[in-house]
């Protein structure tokens, strides 16, 4: 059985700071999915990363992939209050079903 | 493109009643997932359905069932309802279906209470 670990589960911080949250899995996964979901919502696909050590950028956000392929982390550079949310990962095994980590909850204060 | 829609938003049921909840995938769509969010377990999978086809279910009890129509539109249905059955209830769509790189388009779910 898969374990899927995200943390932190909880991150408040500062408009202007930086951070980065991890996903973490006991299993090797051939790529994964970083959703986010926003009060009220929905979640929505950030990225696909599907390369081991790849490195993806969306604006001030970072995505990496490990090297494994059993974790990948995001950073946000100068977060912002629009940047609040759950973040979700979600390892891509197949099995026509997408399963996804508790998430972190982050919180950017103005 | 109209994205996924799921009606009702918002249900209100007594124990032991059932509930039909209803998702419309983007069009042309043939893969439609189903899954519970609470805040203690996060999202959990239910089942996923492509082209009227149910291909993975998850570990949830008999009482929680859906279906797919030809136009792909899916239901869910969750009889005898039980107090741990609150929850927001949300369904994605996909082209090439759950578990693969094609992104899942989610819908703003259904909050249901159970009182």
């Amino acid at each position: 059985t898969q374990l899927l670990e995200q943390s932190p589960q909880f991150l408040s911080i500062q408009e202007g700071e930086n951070l980065t949250v991890y996903c973490n899995s006991s299993s090797v996964f051939s790529s994964l999915q970083w959703y986010r979901q926003e009060p009220g919502e929905g979640p929505v696909l950030l990225v696909t990363v599907v390369t081991g050590g790849e490195v993806k950028k969306l604006k001030r956000l970072t995505f990496q992939f490990g090297d494994a392929r059993k974790d990948s982390s995001l950073h946000i550079t100068a977060a912002q209050p629009g940047d609040t949310g759950l973040y979700l990962c979600a390892p891509i095994q197949g099995a026509q079903k997408l399963v996804f980590g508790q998430g972190t909850r982050l919180t950017i204060n103005p | 493109k109209a994205g996924v829609t799921q009606t009702p938003r918002y249900l209100i049921k007594t124990r032991g009643q059932q509930v039909t909840l209803s998702c419309s995938p983007i069009s042309g769509h043939r893969s439609v997932s189903w899954y519970q969010q609470t805040p203690g377990q996060g999202l959990q999978f239910l089942f996923e359905y492509f082209s009227e086809t149910q291909r993975n279910k998850g570990n949830f009890p008999g009482r929680f069932s859906g279906r797919q129509f030809s136009n792909s539109r899916s239901e869910m249905n969750v009889s005898t309802l039980e107090l741990g059955d609150s929850a927001l209830y949300l369904c994605a769509s996909s082209s090439t279906g759950a578990g693969t790189n094609s992104p899942l388009h989610f819908g703003n779910g259904t909050r249901l209470t159970v009182t």
